[in-house]
């Protein structure tokens, strides 16, 4: 199975900040990576498929990068509604794994 | 609308049974894999088990195989999870998700209903 490992598991930023969540596949995964989030009490929402493609709906502050082994979330202005917590996932191969989630909180 | 309705959640002792029920609307079911992702308490997302839109190829988790049977009725635009030789660590909290294939082949679960807790205790 690929193993996703998530850094930072948490970090504490205030509104406004910049904010980069990594993501890094124990293999090659080409681009099938996807950023979801998660609010508590919450079924997680697709934010970024395949790297780097916005989801419909989703602001343009949040982006994607990457490729391969390693990849990047990131916030560009952090929001009041953007505290959550943030999965990568590959869809490389089967199965289908997350990793173990990136808590963003209100500094 | 575009949503998932989950239901069949509930607490079994170790050993029993129960089975999941996911009802789909708002979308053509039948062109999509589905997909059942579970998440214990304070933890975090597991992909479950996943069927292909003519129910012809289904794939599971290591733990659950040989236990956990994904099935669907497209007449019902719904899709199953029956769970059997239950055990305290499949306590979690199971969503259906639709399977999104996007650019360059790429899949994703778009479509995540509410969720069902199941707890497995004596």
């Amino acid at each position: 199975d690929i193993q996703m490992t998530q850094s930072p598991s948490s970090l504490s930023a205030s509104v406004g900040d910049r904010v980069t969540i990594t993501c890094r596949a124990s293999q090659s995964i080409s681009i099938y990576l996807n950023w979801y989030h998660q609010k508590p009490g919450k079924a997680p929402k697709l934010l970024i498929s395949a790297a780097s493609h916005l989801q419909s709906g989703v602001p343009s502050r949040f982006s994607g990068s990457g490729s391969g082994t390693d990849f990047t979330l990131t916030i560009s202005s952090l929001q009041p509604e953007d505290f959550a917590t943030y999965y990568c996932q590959q869809t490389y191969s089967i199965p289908p794994t997350f990793g173990q989630g990136t808590k963003v909180e209100i500094k | 609308e575009v949503q998932l309705v989950e239901s069949g959640g509930g607490l079994v002792q170790p050993g029993g049974s129960l089975r999941l029920s996911c009802e789909a609307s708002g979308f053509t079911f039948s062109r999509h894999w589905m997909t059942w992702v579970r998440q214990g308490p304070g933890k975090g997302l597991e992909w479950v088990a996943n069927i292909k839109e003519d129910g012809s190829a289904r794939y599971y988790v290591d733990s659950v195989k040989g236990r956990f049977t994904i099935s669907r009725d497209d007449a019902k635009d719904s899709v199953y999870l029956q769970m059997n030789t239950l055990r305290a660590d499949d306590t979690a909290v199971y969503y259906c998700a639709r399977v999104f294939r996007g650019v360059f082949a790429s899949d994703a679960f778009d479509i995540w209903g509410q969720g069902t807790m199941v707890t497995v205790s004596p």
